[in-house]
């Protein structure tokens, strides 16, 4: 079946500097989601990406869909504790009209201040 | 409503014990989803219904574990005998998914039952 993966598992920051996760599907994908979970909180939908090699940024955050539609990152520009959280993403396969998205394992972020 | 309602929103109970959670999705979300938690780790998939389509219950760990959806409505997540181990918070996802439009995949996550099994 469909395995999507995740790197790193963690990520410790000092704030200001930049971090980046990589999300790397077993099959093409028709489309792949970005999610983050606060501490004590439940996963929120951040963006969509759908075309191949489409680039969607939301102020500091960069989101790169790759050119096979197989690999996704999410890029954080000068880190600030508010980013704090598990960062997920999830994947439909493309070749499915009737299967589930399937998440990451996420890439939890720590950010000292 | 206005989003994914789930309840309890916890559970303690007695190892041995039976127990049922709820999950109210986003009306007209022909899509849900059922994870389970642990401290600290990542989405742990469980099953997945779509519309009228034979539910994928591909995740779900052990013949304990088992969930219904009436129509396009409520969920239940059943878990028989309960063990230390299903201690965890179960997050149920409803999503709208008619694969031909895009941006239907979003899945809206509720706020999860925590669930302590003593």
């Amino acid at each position: 079946g469909q395995q999507v993966m995740q790197i790193p598992q963690y990520q410790h920051v000092q704030e200001g500097e930049d971090f980046t996760t990589y999300c790397n599907s077993s099959t093409t994908l028709s489309n792949i989601q970005w999610y983050k979970q606060r501490p004590g909180g439940h996963p929120v939908f951040l963006i969509q990406l759908v075309k191949s090699g489409e680039v969607k940024k939301q102020k500091r955050l960069t989101f790169q869909f790759g050119e096979a539609k197989k690999n996704s990152s999410l890029h954080i520009t000068a880190t600030q504790t508010t980013d704090v959280g598990t960062y997920f993403c999830a994947g439909r396969s493309y070749n499915t009209n009737a299967g589930k998205s399937t998440f990451g394992d996420g890439t939890t972020l720590t950010v000292k201040p | 409503g206005a989003g994914v309602s789930q309840s309890p929103s916890n559970k303690v109970t007695e190892k041995g014990k039976d127990v049922e959670l709820r999950c109210d999705p986003i009306s007209g979300h022909t899509a849900l989803y059922w994870y389970r938690q642990r401290l600290g780790q990542g989405l742990e998939f469980l099953i997945y219904f779509q519309g009228n389509s034979a539910p994928d219950k591909s995740g779900l760990p052990s013949d304990r574990f088992s969930a219904e959806r009436t129509g396009e409505s409520v969920s239940t997540l059943t878990i028989q005998r309960t063990q230390q181990e299903d201690s965890a918070v179960y997050l149920c996802a409803s999503s709208l998914e008619v694969i031909s439009v895009l941006g239907t995949d979003t899945q809206y996550f509720g706020p999860g039952t925590r669930l302590t099994v003593l």
